[in-house]
């Protein structure tokens, strides 16, 4: 079975910085799909970036971007120009690339604190 | 479009009550999931319905949790004979594809 580990349970970064959240994950499949979502206090989950793991670019959102290793299996977020309303639970997912597997595996999340 | 909503918002039941929630996916969105999520922790995946067929349903997921989505509209979760253990967030999302999904604001449950 697929997992997702994400070794800072708490990160914080100042206002206009950069930050980067760490996220690994394990399988024996090489087709599949990695995913950063948000949430912020008491408010729904959103998707922040995706990236496709036949794909060698890293994936950018405009100040999101991604540091996709796949030989050693890691999946990091950088936050860049950091904002109040970057605070938030930051998940790291996993999805398999079979058609049959719709499964998304989800690590335990980073909580991400924005100083003014 | 609104969004996923789910109601209730929130529900508070003894031990043994059955309880039963309702998502409403985006209108059109053919693919559907529940998670269930404990403080502290990531959304962990229950369920997967496309259009109104079942497709995927957790190991973990005990005889006493139903899903249904008739019509491939909106869905509903029943627990039958609710525990402590059963106390979480439980978040309902939809796809129009198989690479995103819309979380709605989840119905917190708190058994006592």
């Amino acid at each position: 079975a697929q997992t997702v580990t994400q070794s800072q349970p708490e990160m914080s970064v100042q206002e206009a910085e950069t930050v980067t959240l760490s996220c690994t994950y394990d399988t024996s499949e090489s087709d599949y799909y990695l995913f950063w979502y948000k949430q912020p206090p008491s408010r729904q989950m959103i998707l922040v970036i995706r990236q496709e793991a036949y794909k060698q670019q890293n994936a950018t959102e405009n100040r999101f971007s991604v540091n996709f290793q796949k030989a050693a299996k890691s999946f990091s977020l950088k936050i860049s120009d950091s904002q109040l309303g970057d605070a938030a639970m930051y998940f790291c997912a996993y999805r398999s690339g079979d058609n049959y597997g719709q499964n998304f595996v989800f690590g335990p999340g980073t909580r991400l604190s924005v100083l003014p | 479009d609104t969004g996923v909503s789910q109601d209730p918002r929130h529900k508070i039941t003894k031990r043994g009550q059955n309880v039963t929630f309702r998502c409403d996916p985006i209108s059109e969105h053919n693919r559907l999931y529940w998670y269930r999520q404990t403080l502290g922790q990531g959304p962990e995946f229950l369920t997967y319905f496309q259009n109104e067929a079942q497709l995927e349903k957790s190991r973990l997921l005990s005889d006493r949790f139903s899903a249904e989505r008739p019509k491939g509209s909106f869905s509903t979760l029943e627990i039958q004979r609710t525990e402590q253990g059963d106390s979480a967030m439980y978040l309902c999302a939809s796809s129009p594809t198989s690479f995103e999904q819309f979380f709605g604001p989840g119905t917190r449950l708190t058994v006592l």
